[in-house]
């Protein structure tokens, strides 16, 4: 079964600080798809990064970098310097891209990031 | 970049009342699909429609919701009898299944309030 774990309910640091959440998943498939959302106070969904099973490159957009590691099935996002604007929710998710199965996203219970002025 | 519109952003409805929640998905979209979020917690599956009928549901899409795409640009879901834990922010997604992860798209979300 498909699962994601997001264990830091929250969190709070200081602005400038590199803070990092942390993802959990399980699933039996081979073949998936993982994803970064913030939710700021506002209430969209703001899709920060998707990334499939077969690449295992970490990725780094601005201050944001993200470390996937299949060995302990795990998917991190870092975010360097902080700013108080990251103040967000942020959920980890997790997807099956099986052709003949529905790709519907499961997610974690997210982790609630402070940045403090 | 191509959006998924939701509307409205904000519905008040009466409990025991019916609400329909609408969703225009990313035109060339093929896959929908919608989630809730209860106040404070995770989003959660509710339902995905492909092909005009409905491909997987959750337990939480019972005989009170209803999805329909009643024409070519609309994907709407219906609550018949809404009930006070249906309050939630609802979100509706669109894919195509096709470059990198699908094109999935969430729209921005309708917060709806029972009272």
């Amino acid at each position: 079964a498909q699962k994601v774990t997001q264990a830091q309910t929250e969190i709070s640091v200081v602005e400038k600080e590199d803070v990092t959440l942390d993802c959990v998943y399980e699933t039996r498939d081979t073949t998936y798809y993982l994803f970064w959302y913030k939710q700021p106070p506002s209430g969209e969904l703001v899709f920060l990064i998707r990334r499939n099973s077969f690449d295992e490159q970490n990725e780094i957009s601005g201050r944001y970098s993200w470390n996937f590691q299949k060995s302990t099935s795990s998917f991190n996002f870092t975010i360097t310097a902080s700013q108080v604007v990251d103040s967000a929710v942020y959920f980890c998710a997790l997807s099956e891209a099986n052709e003949n199965r529905d790709d519907k996203i499961i997610f974690g219970k997210g982790t609630r990031l402070h940045i403090l002025p | 970049e191509p959006e998924v519109t939701q509307t409205p952003s904000h519905q008040v409805t009466q409990m025991g009342q019916e609400v329909i929640l609408h969703c225009v998905p990313i035109s060339n979209h093929l896959y929908f699909y919608w989630y809730r979020q209860i106040l404070g917690q995770k989003v959660e599956f509710l339902v995905s429609f492909y092909n005009n009928e409905i491909s997987e549901k959750s337990e939480i899409f019972d005989d009170q919701f209803s999805v329909e795409r009643p024409d070519g640009s609309n994907f709407t879901l219906k609550i018949r009898s809404t009930k006070l834990e249906d309050s939630a922010m609802y979100f509706c997604a669109s894919s195509d299944r096709t470059g990198e992860g699908y094109g999935y798209t969430f729209g921005s979300g309708t917060r709806l309030t029972v009272v």
